[in-house]
C-alpha cells in the first residue's frame, strides 16, 4: 500500500505571498491531520479534516485554512506568509476511528524570506 | 489542553546499551499513546504504540509501559544499534488530536 504523499517537497516564497500545500493520504484512510513542526516549537497540530469536514483545529491564526476533498486528498493554504511561517509542514492520515494509528507523510519544507 | 512533557532531550549510549526514554502527559482523557521516530530530512515514523487499556507493550528490541494513574509512558530500547540514531517522539492522543513531546535525540556511539 503507498503511503503519505505531500507534493511539492520543497517550497521558497516571499513574505506576504499564499502557498497551498497537497496531502494524498493512504488508501482508504478518510482523516488527514495537518501538523506544522519547528525547532522551537516542535510538532504542533493545525487541524484534521474527516470525511470533508474540519473535525478539530489548534491554535492557529486565520491565516491557516484547509480543506479535504471527496477522494480524500487535503490541501492546506497559508495566507499573508510570515518569516515565522517557515517550518516543515507534516500531514497524517489515519481511517479516523478513535484510537488509530497516523502515519505521516515525508512533509513539505516551506522556506519563507 | 493536553500537555506532553518529555525527557531527556538528548541521549547519548553506546552501541548494545539501553535507552529510556520517558513522558508525562496531563490529561486523563487521553487514551493512545505512540511512539515515533523521525530521521533527518523524513516524517516521523511509528515505532510503537499503546492504549490506555494496556500496561505493557513489546515488540523485539522496543517495549512501551504506560501508568495511567501517574500519568507517565516510556520507551525502552534494547540492545541499541547506530540505526537507532534518531530523534524519537513521544505523543498523546485526545479525541482525534495528537499533542507531542519536545522530542529526544538519541546517539548510538558504536
Amino acid at each position: 500500500k503507498a503511503g503519505v504523499t505531500q507534493t511539492p517537497r520543497y517550497l521558497i516564497k516571499t513574505r506576504g505571498q499564499q502557498v497551498t500545500l497537497s496531502c494524498s493520504p493512504i488508501s482508504g484512510h478518510r482523516s488527514v491531520s495537518w501538523y506544522q513542526q519547528t525547532p522551537g516549537q516542535g510538532l504542533q497540530f493545525l487541524f484534521e479534516y474527516f470525511s470533508e469536514t474540519q473535525r478539530n483545529k489548534g491554535n492557529f491564526p486565520g491565516r491557516f485554512s484547509g480543506r479535504q476533498f471527496s477522494n480524500s486528498r487535503s490541501e492546506m493554504n497559508v495566507s499573508t506568509l510570515e518569516l515565522g511561517d517557515s517550518a516543515l509542514y507534516l500531514c497524517a492520515s489515519s481511517t479516523g476511528r478513535s484510537q488509530e494509528t497516523q502515519y505521516f507523510g515525508p512533509g513539505t519544507r516551506l522556506l519563507v524570506l | 489542553g493536553e500537555n506532553v512533557e518529555q525527557h531527556p532531550s538528548t541521549l547519548s549510549v553506546q552501541e548494545g546499551d539501553s535507552a529510556v526514554i520517558k513522558c508525562t502527559y496531563s490529561d486523563s482523557a487521553s487514551n493512545y499513546f505512540p511512539w515515533y521516530k523521525q530521521e533527518l530530512g523524513k516524517g516521523p515514523q511509528l515505532i510503537i504504540d499503546i492504549r490506555s487499556n494496556v500496561g505493557e507493550k513489546k515488540d523485539q528490541r522496543i517495549a512501551v509501559t504506560l501508568n495511567k494513574t501517574a500519568k507517565h509512558f516510556s520507551l525502552h530500547i534494547t540492545e541499541t544499534q547506530p540505526e537507532d540514531s534518531a530523534v524519537y517522539f513521544c505523543a498523546a492522543l485526545r479525541g482525534y488530536q495528537l499533542t507531542f513531546g519536545k522530542g529526544t535525540k538519541l546517539s548510538v556511539i558504536p
